[in-house]
């Protein structure tokens, strides 16, 4: 299976901030990766797709990049609404999986 | 609007059984992918499977975890999705999302709200 580590777990920011989460996967997965946001007692939701896609819909702020085994999630100015946890997900091979999850909370 | 509505979580005892359902709607259910994942209290996110559509004749892809305890099938004349599991242990015990699939450019692109299954005696 390939393994997704996801740094830091946890991050601690203030309104504005400029925030990046690291995905970094086992084994090359090209570019078969996704992030989603996921609040309190609500489904994730899609974000990020094909490792730099944003989804329709999503603000600009938030960018993606990335191929191979090491990707990157950049929120350019942290708002009071993305406080959430961010998990990474391959979608390259069976079965697919999920890095362990970060969570950003307010400074 | 697209919507995807989970149904069937409850509590059921170590070894028993329960049948999970996800409506679909706002959207053509026979012509996606459909996935599950769960999540259990406190943890991140699993991937349990995958069922094809019609296309691809229902073929099904289960994580090692649930494989030959848990199957998922569909009801495209019912745009309906299920898991069936079985054995159930006490790890199963996670919120269950169904979650709509592409392929092509690959991403889970719309979830549900989630059920809650517990595994306790």
């Amino acid at each position: 299976d390939i393994q997704l580590t996801q740094s830091p777990s946890f991050l601690s920011a203030s309104v504005g901030d400029r925030v990046t989460i690291t995905c970094r996967a086992s084994q090359g997965i090209s570019s078969h990766l996704a992030w989603y946001q996921q609040k309190p007692g609500k489904a994730p939701e899609l974000l990020i797709y094909a490792a730099s896609t944003l989804q329709s819909g999503v603000p600009s702020r938030f960018s993606a990049s990335g191929s191979g085994t090491e990707f990157t999630l950049t929120i350019s100015s942290l708002q009071p609404e993305d406080f959430a946890t961010y998990s990474c997900q391959q979608l390259n091979s069976y079965p697919f999986t999920f890095g362990g999850g970060t969570k950003v909370e307010i400074k | 609007e697209m919507q995807l509505v989970e149904s069937g979580g409850g509590l059921v005892q170590p070894g028993g059984s329960l049948r999970l359902s996800c409506a679909a709607s706002g959207f053509v259910f026979s012509e996606q992918y459909m996935e599950w994942v769960r999540q259990a209290p406190g943890k991140g996110l699993e991937w349990v499977g995958r069922i094809r559509n019609k296309a691809s004749s229902h073929t099904t892809e289960y994580a090692p975890s649930v494989k030959d305890r848990f199957t998922i099938s569909r009801d495209d004349s019912k745009n309906s999705l299920y898991l069936q599991m079985n054995g159930l242990k006490t790890e199963d015990t996670a919120v269950y999302y169904c979650a709509r699939s592409i392929v092509g450019v690959r991403r889970f692109d719309y979830w549900g709200q989630g059920a809650l299954v517990t595994v306790s005696s």
